[in-house]
């Protein structure tokens, strides 16, 4: 069975710092992995998406994730926080059905704060 | 939000009540999903249709009831709710096959009094 383990419940940085999210996961096969993002009040926002072609996914508003089969992880960083960052972020592992369609398997979530 | 759009935002009903949440995309997709986001706890998968077949039902109570006519529309019709059902429900989309990249909408709000 797949599973995702966000290993920080929450995260603190001040602006114009780096940010550290990890994730580790863990998948029988080649999984497609997923960070999303949550704004409060809001639904979520796909941030990037792992599926093989490369191991250094960039994805919207800076952020880029690393894929690392040895460690079975997928962190995502940014070089320097902004205040609009703040907000819940999600990483997801995708399972495939064969009637089109698929099942995300979310980690717990990371609370990222970001302080003046 | 244009792509997965969910009305209402926000409602508030009592547990005799019967309302329904509507979710409509707009990108083409043949896979819809109903997500629930509680307080404290990971999102729960609900409901998945592809190509509007119920394919997914993870153990829901009857009192929520989906409903898809057809590849852009999504329903989830709520009678008899409880205060514990209060909580984000989410809709998301996925496709054509083979892409499993789900799409959300902004979510509705639900207090049950």
């Amino acid at each position: 069975a797949q599973s995702v383990t966000q290993l920080d419940s929450h995260v603190s940085v001040s602006e114009g710092t780096p940010v550290l999210l990890r994730c580790n996961y863990s998948s029988s096969y080649s999984p497609s992995l997923f960070w999303y993002v949550q704004h409060p009040n809001k639904g979520l926002q796909l941030l990037l998406k792992y599926t093989s072609a490369a191991t250094l996914v960039k994805g919207i508003n800076g952020f880029e994730a690393e894929f690392k089969k040895s460690e079975t992880s997928f962190h995502l960083t940014k070089p320097s926080a902004h205040m609009s960052d703040a907000a819940e972020y999600f990483c997801v592992v995708s399972e495939k059905f064969s009637g089109g369609y698929n099942k995300l398997i979310f980690g717990a979530g990371t609370r990222l704060a970001v302080h003046p | 939000e244009t792509g997965v759009t969910q009305t209402p935002r926000h409602l508030v009903m009592g547990m005799t009540n019967k309302k329904s949440l509507k979710c409509e995309q707009h990108l083409g997709h043949n896979a819809m999903y109903w997500y629930k986001q509680s307080a404290k706890k990971p999102l729960e998968l609900m409901f998945v249709y592809s190509l509007e077949e119920r394919v997914e039902n993870n153990s829901v109570p009857s009192r929520f009831s989906p409903e898809c006519p057809n590849s852009s529309h999504l329903f989830l019709h709520l009678h008899t709710l409880q205060p514990e059902d209060s909580a984000l429900y989410l809709c998301a989309s996925s496709g054509p096959s083979g892409e499993d990249t789900q799409y959300f909408g902004p979510g509705t709000r639900l207090t049950v009094l």
